[in-house]
């Protein structure tokens, strides 16, 4: 099926340092979500987006609803060692009832 | 609000045997329910959409005899792994929407000997 693509793949910081994390689609989606999963759990909401241009934070945690409608970005300040996770995007588009997630963000901090 | 259960949490079958995972919503009501597989390091794979009182919608390549979804209430959808085998075993996860956004319950790894 269909899948956004996230950027980077994968990534190594060290503790204290801001990450940076975008999902990129082909199509017009009018709501994104940011989720996080840690190993053998499933996927925790940490950020929802409904406008195009939207800016809303959660703690350290800042997303941003791009302008085009095709893309979002996540941005974790001052990452701490649980962070760890895979990061993943979903995008929801006009009268269709499922979304679409991106391949994931694999964050590793070093502490 | 908004939690999102399974159970089991893990399971272990036999080959040929059928498995039934249950997805609830503890404290909303949910007309839709979706079923995921994920293997390792992979993203999430759509496997079916589950809505209450009426046919799951199953996607492209997913075997619905062998997957089989039943909503049965608001708050509850079953999945059944109808004679599983070995390439079964994975890690599935149900999700929930609830004011437009997608819950997501914890998982269920099921191991097929």
């Amino acid at each position: 099926g269909q899948q956004l693509n996230q950027s980077p793949q994968s990534m190594f910081i060290q503790e204290g340092e801001d990450v940076s994390m975008n999902c990129t689609s082909s199509s017009i989606f009018n709501t994104w979500l940011w989720y996080k999963q840690d190993p053998g759990e499933g996927p925790v909401l940490l950020i929802a987006l409904y406008k195009a241009g939207e800016l809303t934070s959660n703690g350290r945690l800042t997303a941003q609803f791009g302008i085009t409608r095709k893309d979002s970005f996540l941005n974790i300040s001052a990452s701490i060692p649980s962070d760890v996770g895979i990061y993943f995007c979903a995008g929801h588009a006009s009268g269709t009832y499922k979304y679409i997630f991106g391949t994931g963000t694999r964050l590793k901090v070093l502490a | 609000g908004a939690v999102v259960s399974q159970h089991p949490s893990r399971v272990i079958c036999k080959s040929g045997t059928s498995v039934k995972i249950e997805c609830r919503s503890l404290d909303f009501q949910a007309t839709t329910m979706f079923w995921y597989r994920q293997f390792p390091k992979q993203s999430l794979m759509l496997m079916a959409t589950s809505n209450e009182g009426s046919k799951a919608t199953y996607e492209q390549g997913v075997e619905k005899d062998k997957f089989l979804i039943n909503h049965a209430s608001l708050t509850l959808s079953t999945l059944t792994v109808t004679s599983a085998h070995p390439e079964d075993s994975s890690f599935y996860i149900c999700s929930a929407t609830w004011n437009y956004e997608q819950y997501f319950g914890p998982g269920t790894r099921l191991t097929v000997t």
